[in-house]
C-alpha cells in the first residue's frame, strides 16, 4: 500500500533552517511527482512547490523562492524540503503529497510534520 | 494566481440532511482541474473529487462534484456523522496551485 512517512516535529529559532523528509513506499518512487503543502495553525492549505523525483526538476511558489529547496534521494525513495531564514509565520504543519502528473490532484498525503519557529 | 472563494464559511446541518458547498474561481479553471478534499482535526486532507466531478477511489457515492469554468459545487446527499469536517477546493491546472479557504461543516 502507498505510504508517505514524514520526519518528526521540529522546533527552530528565527533565522535558522529546517529540513523535513518524506519517505515513500508501496509504489515506484520515480513515476510520481511530490508536492509540499503547509498549513499554519487554524488556517487553510498553502501549496509550496513540487519536485519530479525522476530528474530532480523543481518548481516553487514565488513567495518562497530563494528560501525553499526540494531535493530527492532515489536510493531511499525520500524527498526533502528545506526552508531557510525561518520566521514566526513559517510555523505550520508541512505535508508532502503525491501526484501522477505535475498538474494533478493530490491522491496520497504524508501524516504532516509540525515545524514551530520560536525564540 | 487563481483565487478560490468558498461559501459558506460554516455550514450547520444535521445527520441525514443534504449539504451543498460552493467554490468560485477568480478566473476559469484550466481543463476543469478542480479537486475537493476533506480534512478532519489532526489529520491530513483526503482527496474526495478530482476533475471537478470524478470520485476518488473508495469515496462513497453520496459525495458528488459538479461545475465548470469558474463555479463548482460539492454535494453530500445524506450526511453521515463522519462527514462533519472541513472541506477545501483546489485548482491544479495553473501554477501556483491554489486552495480555497475552506468550508467547515458542523453538526447542528
Amino acid at each position: 500500500q502507498v505510504q508517505l512517512v514524514q520526519s518528526g516535529a521540529e522546533v527552530k529559532k528565527p533565522g535558522a533552517s529546517v529540513k523535513v523528509s518524506c519517505k515513500a513506499s508501496g509504489y515506484t518512487f520515480t513515476k510520481y511527482y511530490m508536492h509540499w503543502v503547509r498549513q499554519a495553525p487554524g488556517q487553510g492549505l498553502e501549496w509550496m512547490g513540487v519536485i519530479n523525483p525522476s530528474g530532480g526538476e523543481t518548481s516553487y511558489v514565488q513567495k518562497l523562492q530563494g528560501r525553499v529547496t526540494m531535493t530527492r534521494d532515489t536510493s531511499t525513495s525520500t524527498v526533502y524540503m528545506e526552508l531557510s531564514s525561518l520566521r514566526s509565520e513559517d510555523t505550520a504543519v508541512y505535508y508532502c503529497a503525491r501526484t501522477v502528473r505535475s498538474y494533478d490532484s493530490f491522491d496520497y498525503w504524508g501524516q504532516g510534520t509540525l515545524v514551530t519557529v520560536s525564540s | 494566481e487563481i483565487v478560490l472563494t468558498q461559501s459558506p464559511g460554516t455550514l450547520s446541518l444535521s445527520p441525514g440532511e443534504g449539504a451543498t458547498l460552493s467554490c468560485r474561481a477568480s478566473q476559469s479553471v484550466s481543463s476543469d482541474y478542480l479537486a475537493w478534499y476533506q480534512q478532519k482535526p489532526g489529520q491530513a486532507p483526503r482527496l474526495l473529487i478530482y476533475g471537478a466531478s470524478s470520485r476518488a477511489t473508495g469515496i462513497p457515492d453520496r459525495f458528488s462534484g459538479s461545475g465548470s469554468g469558474t463555479d463548482f459545487t460539492l454535494t453530500i446527499s445524506r450526511l453521515e456523522p463522519e462527514d462533519f469536517a472541513v472541506y477545501y477546493c483546489q485548482q491544479y491546472g495553473t501554477s501556483p496551485r491554489t486552495f480555497g479557504q475552506g468550508t467547515k461543516l458542523e453538526i447542528k
